[in-house]
């Protein structure tokens, strides 16, 4: 399977201010995911970016809170923007493992985002 | 609207057989994947089930009724390091994945 580098691993930030994550992978895959995991619950998926178009943004998360960017098939970015307490959580990326049909995803080891 | 019901946590004991199950409502069934989560850390692929039946994967099978809504996974010969969150998630008609809230699964010794 794919091997999925993110980074920052951790970060805390101030409240108003802006973290880009770095999400990087071994191999071309054509979707990759982003999701925030709040402490004790399940993963949300935030959007889906594919290479070359603009993200698909879940229910309840916007491009102007959550820019993203997937300027080729290995890499993408994540932009939290003017954060709050409220963002405070996991966030991971993820990708598919093959194409076609239903294939597992893999995730990144997140980033552990904490807004003071 | 879609949901997958899974228990909460769990406590089972070193060596023993434990079930998670999961019962899910979605628009669509492209399959039913598990996961594994460690504290603070990503979740990791365990199965995926698209048809009726059982899987096995060494100590760990996943069981699906698709008529039923309904999947477990069965753990065997449990030890320490099987202490984790275990998730459920399902694959829809468009392909998008519907997780579970995840059960937490404590093992005693």
């Amino acid at each position: 399977s794919a091997v999925i580098s993110q980074k920052p691993s951790r970060d805390i930030c101030q409240r108003g201010t802006s973290l880009t994550i770095q999400c990087q992978v071994d191999s071309q895959v054509t979707m990759m995911f982003w999701y925030r995991q709040q402490p004790g619950q399940s993963l949300t998926l935030i959007a889906t970016a594919n290479q070359g178009s603009e993200a698909t943004y879940e229910s309840g998360f916007v491009i102007d809170k959550f820019p993203i960017s997937r300027p080729n098939l290995t890499f993408s970015t994540l932009t939290v923007s003017n954060m709050s307490p409220e963002d405070s959580s996991i966030y991971l990326c993820s990708v598919e493992d093959g194409t076609g049909g239903s294939q597992p995803q893999h995730f990144g080891d997140g980033t552990r985002l904490s807004i003071l | 609207g879609q949901n997958i019901d899974q228990p909460t946590e769990m406590t089972a004991t070193e060596g023993a057989i434990v079930q998670i199950n999961c019962t899910y409502q979605t628009s669509g069934f492209n399959g039913l994947f598990w996961y594994q989560q460690h504290a603070g850390e990503a979740p990791t692929f365990l199965s995926y089930n698209v048809l009726d039946g059982l899987e096995e994967k060494g100590r760990f099978s996943s069981f699906l009724s698709r008529s039923k809504g309904y999947s477990y996974l069965l753990l065997k010969e449990l030890q320490m390091k099987d202490s984790a969150s275990y998730l459920c998630a399902v694959m829809d008609s468009n392909y998008q994945l519907i997780w579970g809230a995840g059960t937490k699964l404590i093992i005693k010794p």
